[in-house]
């Protein structure tokens, strides 16, 4: 079945330095991949996607990158501020006429001012 | 924009009763989720919808049901609560192959 899972639960970073969140996934069958930040007492808000064929994406001071060869995908993230810390999940999208969104566990990441 | 809402935010229940989560969305969107989130863990979908009048079973769905009757509403109905049912749930909605769920601020349930 599907698994979406990440490396570590906790990660601690100071101030100004980038922050790389990790994840593993186990079903190739996805069409893409997906980011969501949850701040505390809140519902989880997109980041950002990419599609399973591509290899990396950017945003406003965020980069996806997807390794298919051993499954895995990373969000970095650059000069992270206080603003950035939440939990972040990763998920993976599987579409046709059932699409469905399935979430790993999480990695809360704190910023240390 | 209200965006998706969700009623009640915070409910007790006792063990054996039953009740309905509300979920209801101006976005107009065809996909609707419902995910409970246990402490220290994922989001795990427990029904979804890909339209009114169409729903089906996500990764946990026992102990639960669901109907669509219109595409803003979403209910999900817990019947015979139990305690492994507490958990903050979450229902999300998206337009058809999005990626981007559009969530709840979730309601916090404790069944004891």
């Amino acid at each position: 079945g599907e698994s979406v899972g990440l490396h570590l639960p906790t990660l601690s970073v100071q101030e100004g330095d980038n922050s790389i969140i990790n994840c593993a996934y186990s079903n190739s069958a996805s069409d893409y991949f997906i980011w969501y930040k949850q701040e505390s007492g809140k519902g989880p808000q997109f980041i950002i996607d990419i599609r399973s064929n591509m290899d990396k994406r950017q945003g406003q001071r965020v980069t996806v990158l997807l390794n298919k060869t051993v499954k895995h995908l990373s969000l970095q993230i650059a000069a992270t501020q206080p603003g950035d810390s939440a939990v972040y999940f990763c998920a993976a999208y599987y579409g046709g006429s059932q699409g469905n969104l399935i979430f790993g566990k999480g990695t809360k990441l704190s910023v240390k001012p | 924009n209200a965006g998706v809402t969700q009623t009640p935010k915070f409910r007790i229940l006792k063990i054996g009763q039953s009740m309905t989560l509300q979920c209801t969305q101006d976005m107009n969107h065809n996909y609707m989720y419902w995910y409970r989130q246990d402490p220290g863990m994922g989001l795990k979908l427990i029904y979804y919808s890909v339209g009114a009048g169409i729903t089906d079973k996500g990764e946990v769905p026992n102990g639960y049901n669901v109907s669509r009757s219109t595409t803003e509403d979403f209910p999900l109905r817990l019947e015979l609560a139990a305690p492994s049912q507490t958990s903050v749930y979450f229902c999300a909605s998206s337009i058809p192959g999005g990626t981007e769920a559009f969530f709840g601020q979730g309601t916090r349930l404790t069944v004891v």
